[in-house]
């Protein structure tokens, strides 16, 4: 059975103090790890798939990066607009039929001015 | 956003009642998925739509029913909702491409009284 396990559940940071957000997984073959921030009342909206170890992404302050366990996003100088929930999903190679995504519980990011 | 939209964005019913939550989509994407999303659950997967009348079961399917008449229509029915099934209910769309990231609507909250 996959699993995912975001750590910690809830961050708090002031304006231009980086941090990283865990996403530790077990899957048995990875097709992909993706990103999602989720603002309140809003749906997830994706920021980066990852495929395999040793892969990077970045978008303006984040970065996501990529093991055979887990996946980190690092927020760099973050803004108060980077305040949402952020989540983690992966993909296994057998889920061919309905490409199906195990998402982790999320990470709740709050900046502070 | 990705031309989703879930209706209704809110509603209240009785327990008993049937509902029925709509998604629809612009995006002419094969793959369609309903999840719910709970306090320290995450995102669950529901019920999965891999074509027009091809749909399949997910991970937390009891009590509820798909059906997908038309590309762009994908409905979920609670034949008789229950306390347990309040929620936020996302509506998520993926093209055919197996790597590509789930797109979400803005959710359906649904409480069941």
């Amino acid at each position: 059975e996959d699993q995912v396990t975001q750590s910690p559940e809830a961050l708090r940071l002031q304006e231009g103090e980086s941090s990283s957000l865990n996403c530790s997984y077990t899957v048995s073959g990875l097709r992909g790890l993706f990103w999602y921030r989720q603002d309140p009342g809003k749906g997830p909206e994706f920021l980066f798939t990852l495929y395999s170890a040793g892969e990077e992404k970045e978008k303006e302050r984040l970065k996501a990066t990529l093991t055979k366990k887990e996946s980190f996003l690092h927020i760099t100088a973050p803004k108060p607009e980077d305040s949402a929930t952020y989540l983690c999903a992966v993909q296994a190679v057998r889920n061919n039929a309905g490409n199906m995504l195990t998402f982790g519980g999320g990470t709740r990011l709050m900046v502070k001015p | 956003d990705a031309g989703i939209t879930q209706s209704p964005r809110h509603k209240v019913t009785e327990t008993g009642t049937p509902v029925t939550l709509r998604c629809h989509q612009t995006e002419n994407h094969r793959y369609m998925y309903w999840y719910r999303q709970d306090p320290g659950h995450g995102l669950r997967l529901i019920h999965y739509s891999y074509g027009v009348k091809d749909t399949d079961k997910g991970e937390v399917s009891d009590g509820y029913s798909v059906s997908r008449s038309k590309t762009e229509d994908f409905l979920l029915t609670l034949e008789s909702a229950t306390s347990s099934q309040t929620s936020v209910y996302f509506c998520a769309i993926r093209a055919v491409d197996g790597n590509s990231p789930l797109h979400f609507g803005n959710g359906t909250r649904l409480t069941v009284t």
